[in-house]
């Protein structure tokens, strides 16, 4: 099946600082990514959704300057939390849809903590 | 509006007993349905789908779920729970008229005690 991967799986930063989330597409091409954000209550959020070369589309309400994210390839996607604050802290899911397949397929995700 | 609805919050079930997570959408057109199926600290694992023809769909694990037209669900079942089937499972469904739109269920928590 396909393979997407995470990198970290887990960070610690301190506020102000920026944190990068790598996630790729192991075994095929990624047409789209997209970037969830899961609270503790269970449910999943979109932030964004990301298509090789363009400009990323985020959802309403997510600040596209503050959660930078860059698809430069058709195999990776980052995530960039600038000016990380506590209530960043979170666990970021990504994801990637290869051509003519209908399921997304889930990176395990990054748990992101803010001190 | 696209929305997809997972009534229960916990659903609680005997090892050995069957199982059913519910779940209902509300789409224009024919949907495409999924689901999956999270363990703790991890992402989400792809169990089935409904793209079209046969109303009852088989999934990894033994899963399989059900496409109800009229009653619009895609109810989640399996025969006998199992321990280790104690996860965190979502409702996807695609919109066929925008391909890069999913709507997820709020997600339903299974516990199967031994």
């Amino acid at each position: 099946g396909a393979v997407v991967s995470q990198h970290p799986s887990r960070v610690i930063c301190k506020s102000g600082t920026s944190v990068k989330i790598e996630c790729r597409s192991l075994d095929f091409q990624a047409t789209t990514m997209f970037w969830y954000r899961q609270f503790p209550k269970q449910s999943l959020m979109l932030m964004a959704t990301s298509n090789e070369g363009s400009k990323a589309t985020y959802e309403q309400g997510v600040e596209k300057d503050k959660f930078l994210i860059n698809h430069a390839s058709l195999t990776l996607s980052t995530l960039t939390v600038t000016s990380a604050h506590p209530e960043d802290s979170s666990f970021y899911i990504c994801s990637a849809l290869a051509g003519g397949v209908y399921e997304q397929y889930f990176g395990p995700g990054t748990r992101l903590t803010v001190t | 509006a696209q929305s997809v609805a997972q009534p229960e919050d916990q659903v609680n079930v005997a090892e050995g007993n069957p199982l059913t997570v519910k779940c209902t959408y509300s789409v224009s057109g024919n949907p495409y349905l999924f689901w999956y199926v999270q363990y703790p600290n991890r992402g989400l694992q792809f169990l089935l789908k409904y793209i079209t023809g046969d109303n009852l769909v088989k999934g990894s694990y033994g899963f399989e779920a059900e496409f109800n037209k009229s009653q619009t669900s895609f109810h989640l079942k399996k025969p006998s729970a199992l321990v280790s089937d104690s996860a965190l499972y979502f409702c996807a469904v695609r919109d066929r008229n925008n391909f890069n739109k999913f709507y997820f269920g709020s997600g339903t928590k299974l516990n199967v005690k031994p």
